[in-house]
């Protein structure tokens, strides 16, 4: 089942433009959302993450907006650079069992930038 | 440098053939775990470990083990591997905070 549903499953971006990808949960008790950056041959790591009790975090040319009544979260990257290629996944986190901090993923956006 | 390492990064291996991926980080974490990402399927937790000596099954935990007997190493062990679980594996741990750092990733196939 999967509790976090990504969209595109690929984009792909003129260098200067703005890339957006969409994610969806379901689980109310969700209560992190990071964004992982993942480039080829090496493992994911956070780009940005926000929480719940805020609409909006910016971190440099990346931007998250979430909308809590929607369940739903976006990555924004402006003034998208060919550096910035690579995939990107959303993730929402949330106490498991055995007092395990659960990460749930998306299936990941592979984000291609032209020069 | 705070890292994660994994070792080996790549490997070809036979079905039935034992095999242990070693996992080791450098940042006092107390929490690692171990993922396999498939296409289509994402990344999905495999086992995790809270601290020395507390493992934990996650989501497909089936045809692995894992030991934490030292804080640092958290080795995912397959003793009898079959192809489908070629794959690619990262390990991770996690301090007090939220993120998760991962190592770079072991690339396996069983033929």
């Amino acid at each position: 089942q999967q509790q976090v549903k990504q969209s595109p499953q690929s984009l792909i971006v003129q260098k200067g433009g703005i890339s957006i990808i969409n994610c969806a949960y379901e689980n109310t008790a969700f209560d992190y959302f990071p964004w992982y950056q993942q480039f080829p041959g090496k493992g994911p790591a956070l780009l940005i993450a926000i929480r719940p009790d805020v609409s909006e975090k910016k971190e440099g040319r990346f931007t998250i907006s979430f909308n809590k009544s929607a369940k739903q979260f976006s990555l924004h990257i402006m003034d998208s650079q060919p550096g910035d290629s690579a995939t990107y996944f959303c993730a929402a986190s949330m106490w498991g069992a055995g007092n395990n901090r659960k990460l749930i993923w998306g299936l990941g956006t592979s984000l291609a930038v032209n020069p | 440098e705070a890292q994660v390492t994994q070792n080996p990064r790549y490997l070809i291996t036979v079905t039935g053939k034992k095999l242990t991926v070693t996992c080791s980080q450098n940042m006092n974490h107390e929490y690692m775990s171990w993922y396999r990402q498939d296409p289509g399927l994402g990344l999905r937790q495999i086992y995790y470990s809270m601290n020395v000596e507390v493992t934990d099954k996650g989501d497909v935990p089936e045809g692995y083990k894992v030991s934490r007997k030292e804080k640092r190493n958290f080795p995912l062990i397959l003793e009898s591997p079959s192809p489908n679980q070629t794959s690619l594996y990262f390990c991770a741990s996690r301090g007090g905070a939220r993120e998760q750092y991962f190592g770079p990733g072991t690339r396996l196939t069983v033929t």
